[in-house]
């Protein structure tokens, strides 16, 4: 399996333009997870999906933020309009969840995102 | 709300030596811990996985530990390499669910040859 593929790798973008980052999970695994990183913040979780469903978005900024997971190969991460502040590193993981626990997260390589 | 500490500075330690990571949380007692690596413009990837009722796990040169009294864990290296030299995270279940995986601040790691 070629494991997580995230796209665009990077992405520059002007304040107030609509932003999408797409995402393509390992074959088979339940879960599916949207993270952010900046110095200031580290890694925060957004929203976290299992089996296309999302459980928990308690994670996203604002109401600018939204992700869909249409089917279990493919979700996206949506900012519109988006700001300065939204710059980070967005990545998206998977994992096959036992129900109990989760076993380890596969990364992948994230998508650099400036607003100018 | 629940909180998650790792070293709060960069830890430098002379090759061969072993490397001590320390995550600490607070305000509630998760069921598993996991340690990922991280390097410079790379996702995490997973290194070891403990669970509450385990006191400790190794994986070749790696050793974790997890004390739910102290509400710790530490992350060893032993025989530490130039190569292990990166950021390391912890990551727990939240209070809010088993399956919510969140991730503390890290610790950046430097190796000195």
């Amino acid at each position: 399996d070629a494991g997580v593929i995230q796209s665009p790798r990077h992405e520059v973008t002007e304040m107030g333009q609509e932003v999408t980052l797409r995402c393509k999970p390992i074959s088979g695994h339940d879960y599916l997870f949207w993270y952010r990183q900046t110095m200031m913040r580290g890694l925060e979780l957004l929203i976290y999906f299992n089996n296309n469903v999302p459980i928990d978005d308690s994670g996203m900024p604002e109401d600018r933020f939204s992700a869909k997971m249409p089917n279990a190969s493919f979700s996206t991460l949506k900012i519109q309009p988006s700001e300065p502040r939204d710059s980070a590193v967005y990545f998206c993981a998977s994992s096959l969840g036992t129900g109990v626990t989760n076993e380890k997260l596969f990364f992948g390589s994230g998508t650099q995102l400036s607003v100018l | 709300s629940q909180k998650i500490e790792q070293n709060s500075e960069a830890l430098n330690i002379q090759e061969g030596k072993t490397a001590t990571l320390t995550c600490n949380y607070t305000n509630y007692s998760p069921a598993y811990l996991q340690w990922y690596r991280q390097d410079p413009g790379r996702g995490p990837v997973f290194l070891l996985l403990i669970r509450e009722n385990e006191k400790e796990k190794r994986k070749e040169r790696l050793k974790v530990t997890f004390d739910t009294t102290l509400k710790q864990s530490l992350f060893h290296i032993t025989a530490s390499q130039p190569a292990d030299s990166a950021t390391y995270l912890c990551a727990l279940d939240s209070p809010a669910a088993y399956d919510k995986v969140i991730f503390g601040p890290g610790t950046s790691l430097s190796v000195i040859p």
